[in-house]
């Protein structure tokens, strides 16, 4: 099993650009979610999703758009990049039940300038 | 809206020296669950507490969670280089099924 897998690594984007971060899970878990990890705040929680077809708004999610067209993928896409969209993005899945442990990729860095 | 608070948010030890990092949570929490971030890297769980007053230990890190399930700490016994990292403890999100509050961490170095 890879497990969670982001791409890109690292990316520069322009400010006014558009990127899809990509995200796929093997371990067929039913919710996947997108934070962001800015310095000294924590996670931050984007949008996740429950399964295939369902998404729904995190604690920040202006700036950004989802989708779950199968349970192994769970892009984010950010439409018109801003500088405050520089940070550390990662995904995580997670098997359903309350008390299942998130399972993380290894992010994706990005700089908005 | 729910909060879950961390402290101290940085921690600087000399190697052999104990640590402890503190979570604070504003609301009841049916479980916590711990996190370890290597620097570069990316968190990976720890550990999951579930009952109140509970006390879990893995080699030299103990983990309680307190009698009325807001608060939880984190114990390493005698740091070495290798506990290097930002450690988050996360909560779930009150009715809202697996979704997790995380702390903003306590990044703890260790001088050798």
């Amino acid at each position: 099993n890879a497990g969670v897998t982001q791409t890109p690594k690292f990316r520069i984007l322009k400010i006014g650009q558009s990127m899809t971060l990509q995200c796929a899970q093997d371990m067929n878990h039913n919710y996947m979610y997108w934070y962001r990890q800015d310095p000294g705040m924590g996670l931050k929680l984007i949008y996740y999703s429950v399964g295939a077809g369902i998404t729904d708004k995190g604690e920040v999610p202006n700036g950004y758009n989802v989708s779950r067209s199968t349970t192994e993928d769970f892009p984010l896409r950010l439409e018109l990049a801003a500088p405050s969209q520089t940070s550390v993005y990662f995904c995580a899945s997670q098997p359903a039940g309350r008390n299942s442990p998130l399972h993380f990729g290894n992010g994706t860095r990005l700089t908005v300038t | 809206g729910q909060q879950v608070m961390q402290i101290p948010q940085y921690q600087h030890v000399q190697e052999g020296e104990d640590f402890t990092t503190y979570c604070n949570s504003s609301t009841t929490l049916s479980n916590i669950q711990w996190y370890k971030q290597r620097p570069g890297g990316h968190p990976v769980f720890l550990i999951q507490l579930v009952k109140s007053g509970e006390v879990k230990k893995q080699k030299r890190l103990t983990f309680q969670f307190g009698e009325a399930k807001k608060n939880s700490s984190l114990h390493i016994t005698a740091t070495q280089t290798t506990d290097v990292g930002t450690y988050f403890c996360a909560g779930p999100i009150y009715n809202q099924g697996g979704k997790l509050i995380f702390g903003q961490g306590t990044e703890l170095s260790v001088k050798p």
